[in-house]
């Protein structure tokens, strides 16, 4: 249990262009997902914090308007990169807590595979 | 601030123990996360401590010191596989934020 998937895995895209990457939770309700970014040799930086049905908590330097967040339902959070450029070009990592009562550690989260983002 | 800090980089060899430590400043604490990471690959769970002590599990044990802000991660009978990224993640009160480390590399070696 506590599977979470991401599409796409890898996207190569022109600049300028916009790309939406898709975190689900497979087999359990996420009252909260998190996106985060994490560059080669690095470590994961939280870039925002987002619950359903409300707006996404974004860290300070993430810009909201760049990167668009919705969590739509409590097994889905999208993440679009809006008008990318080189320097976006990273790998995107969800993870997702699941509510109480779910059968898992509350504190615990589960990550998803990740989705490697190429900008040309 | 919030501030953990784990080496950068360890060798061991094959069949051997390795201890890597982590020191941790955080504004407030709600446990403590060691994850592996082997590379273009997400992070996997390890262990997760919240009361001070050791916290066995298989080959892999995770010790926390609340009082210090220290905490580490023992991997014994090391395998060629074991070769990867490990992250020391703490758990925030408030917002449930989890904060990373940088990660330790570790490369086994023959």
């Amino acid at each position: 249990g506590a599977v979470v998937s991401q599409h796409p895995s890898w996207v190569i895209c022109k600049s300028g262009t916009s790309v939406k990457i898709e975190c689900r939770s497979l087999d359990f309700q996420a009252t909260t997902m998190f996106w985060y970014r994490q560059f080669p040799k690095q470590s994961l930086m939280l870039m925002a914090t987002s619950n359903e049905g409300s707006k996404a908590t974004y860290e300070q330097g993430v810009e909201k308007d760049k990167f668009l967040i919705n969590h739509a339902s409590l097994t889905l959070s999208t993440l679009t990169v809006t008008s990318a450029h080189p320097e976006d070009s990273s790998f995107y990592i969800c993870s997702a807590r699941p509510g109480q009562g779910a059968g898992v550690s509350y504190n615990e989260q589960f990550f998803g595979p990740g989705t490697r983002l190429t900008v040309l | 601030g919030q501030n953990i800090d784990q080496p950068t980089e360890m060798t061991a060899t094959e069949g051997a123990i390795v201890q890597i430590n982590c020191t941790y400043q955080t504004s407030g604490f709600n446990g403590l996360f060691w994850y592996q990471q082997h590379a273009g690959e997400a992070p996997t769970f390890l262990s997760y401590n919240v009361l001070d002590g050791l916290e066995e599990k298989g080959r892999f044990s995770s010790f926390l010191s609340r009082s210090k802000g220290y905490s580490y991660l023992l991997l014994k009978e090391l395998q060629m596989k074991d070769s990867a990224s490990y992250l020391c993640a703490v758990l925030n009160t408030g917002g449930f934020k989890t904060i990373f480390g940088a990660g330790t590399r570790l490369f086994v070696k023959a």
